[in-house]
């Protein structure tokens, strides 16, 4: 039984430039969450997707965005990268978008210089 | 506003040496109150979901409890194994996201 598998594992972009991010989720999973966690830090919610909508967004600008595809993978886009946005990038999958356990990936580092 | 805070930030422990780690939280109605162990570099692995005071839940040498304000996850007699990063995260009836705290860095030496 596959878990949550996201790609790429470690990227290194340049300020201004822009970085999609991949997630497949667990099997039988509809929901996909993203996070950011920075140095130290918990997760923050960044968005979630569930029937291909963005259901909820935390507290992030519009340069974050996603997908949602009719097998229920996501991608994470972020433009014009900062220097603050060097995270861990951590997707998670539930069945259903309220009240259930969520499992996550290993994520995806990325750093931007 | 829904928040999480979890004590202490390090925790050394020896080999055997059982203790607590604290979560305490203030949410506008708690859904579930979720705990997961995270290794350096890896993505969060969930450990246990509590739903309601008095529950208790456990694995191996971890047991998880919960009251209105706060969650305990209690380690009996650790090993080295069980160094982590542990998280506490809530989420709330009138939302989607869940709210983690900074976590709780054991080390269990041997």
């Amino acid at each position: 039984d596959a878990g949550v598998t996201q790609s790429p594992t470690h990227l290194i972009k340049t300020r201004g430039q822009q970085v999609t991010l991949r997630c497949s989720p667990k099997s039988g999973h509809d929901t996909v969450s993203w996070y950011q966690q920075a140095l130290g830090q918990g997760p923050q919610f960044i968005f979630q997707y569930y029937e291909e909508e963005e259901r909820q967004r935390g507290n992030f600008p519009d340069r974050f965005s996603g997908h949602q595809f009719p097998n229920y993978s996501s991608e994470l886009n972020v433009n014009a990268l900062l220097l603050g946005d060097s995270a861990l990038y951590l997707c998670a999958s539930s069945s259903g978008h309220r009240g259930n356990t969520i499992y996550f990936g290993e994520g995806s580092w990325l750093t931007v210089v | 506003e829904d928040q999480v805070t979890q004590s202490p930030e390090a925790l050394r422990l020896q080999e055997g040496e059982s203790s607590s780690l604290n979560c305490s939280y203030t949410v506008s109605g708690l859904r579930g109150l979720f705990w997961y162990r995270q290794d350096p570099g890896k993505g969060p692995e969930f450990l246990f979901t509590l739903y309601s005071a008095g529950e208790e839940k456990e694995k191996e040498r971890l047991k998880a409890t919960l009251t209105k304000k706060e969650s305990f996850l209690h380690i009996t007699a650790p090993k080295p194994e069980d160094s982590a990063t542990y998280l506490c995260a809530v989420q709330a009836n009138t939302g989607n996201q869940f709210y983690f705290g900074t976590g709780t860095s054991l080390t269990v030496i041997p």
